[in-house]
């Protein structure tokens, strides 16, 4: 089993909608998380970082489960921009980070 | 703030070649990571660096890779030789680690595309 696992998606959504992705772990002792966004061709850029329940950035909510080993990222009101794929990091040790293959976001109008 | 730069951009070279990528860390940054993304694929930590000395290697081809921060501030990763299966982009991050909480979040260059035909 993966360290990190996300769903590729693509997750095709119109404009306007609310969309979310999960992200399961299995090392039940990690402590932070990190939602980032990629661009195509770009690298990741930090989005959320999530350090206890969860943590919320305008349209964007990020809510850990640790009984379930699982974070979610919440996008409410879609935009355009909003396009890109979504990587999900679990901080280990001495602060690695470990990332998923991320999942893939088209919104369209 | 400056971010962490990177070059160059993007490298095409045979198999069997040698490359060397640099990168700039974020100002006052004391770790260094460099990571590897394979198409399709999330980024994986190759090498980390505390200042100048090394944290985590444990992922680096050590036959192949190697890598340097001699003064602790801008660092180089080198293939030699290159194979055809390290085409990827090389992502170099940094974080400031010198407490708790955000000190801990790396923020990523623009990477070097490498393609080894």
């Amino acid at each position: 089993r993966k360290e990190v696992e996300q769903d590729p998606g693509p997750f095709n959504v119109p404009e306007g909608a609310t969309v979310a992705f999960n992200c399961t772990y299995s090392n039940s002792a990690s402590q932070s998380f990190f939602w980032y966004r990629q661009d195509c061709r770009k690298e990741p850029k930090l989005l959320m970082s999530v350090y206890s329940s969860g943590n919320e950035d305008g349209r964007f909510t990020a809510q850990l489960n640790r009984a379930s080993q699982y974070i979610s990222l919440l996008i409410r009101d879609s935009k355009l921009s909003d396009s890109a794929t979504y990587l999900c990091a679990v901080r280990k040790y001495g602060n690695k980070l470990v990332f998923g293959a991320g999942t893939i976001l088209r919104v369209k109008s | 703030e400056a971010g962490v730069a990177q070059s160059p951009r993007y490298k095409i070279i045979e198999k069997r070649q040698s490359v060397a990528f640099w990168c700039n860390p974020i100002s006052g940054h004391a770790t260094l990571y460099w990571y590897q993304q394979i198409l399709g694929q999330g980024p994986k930590l190759l090498i980390q660096f505390q200042n100048n000395g090394v944290v985590d290697d444990s992922q680096l081809p050590k036959d192949r890779f190697s890598a340097e921060r001699l003064k602790g501030v801008d660092s180089t990763l080198k293939i030699q030789p290159a194979k055809l299966e390290d085409s990827a982009v090389y992502l170099c991050a940094s974080s400031s680690n010198t407490g708790t909480g955000r000190t801990y979040e790396q923020y990523f260059g623009p990477g070097t595309r490498l393609t080894v035909t």
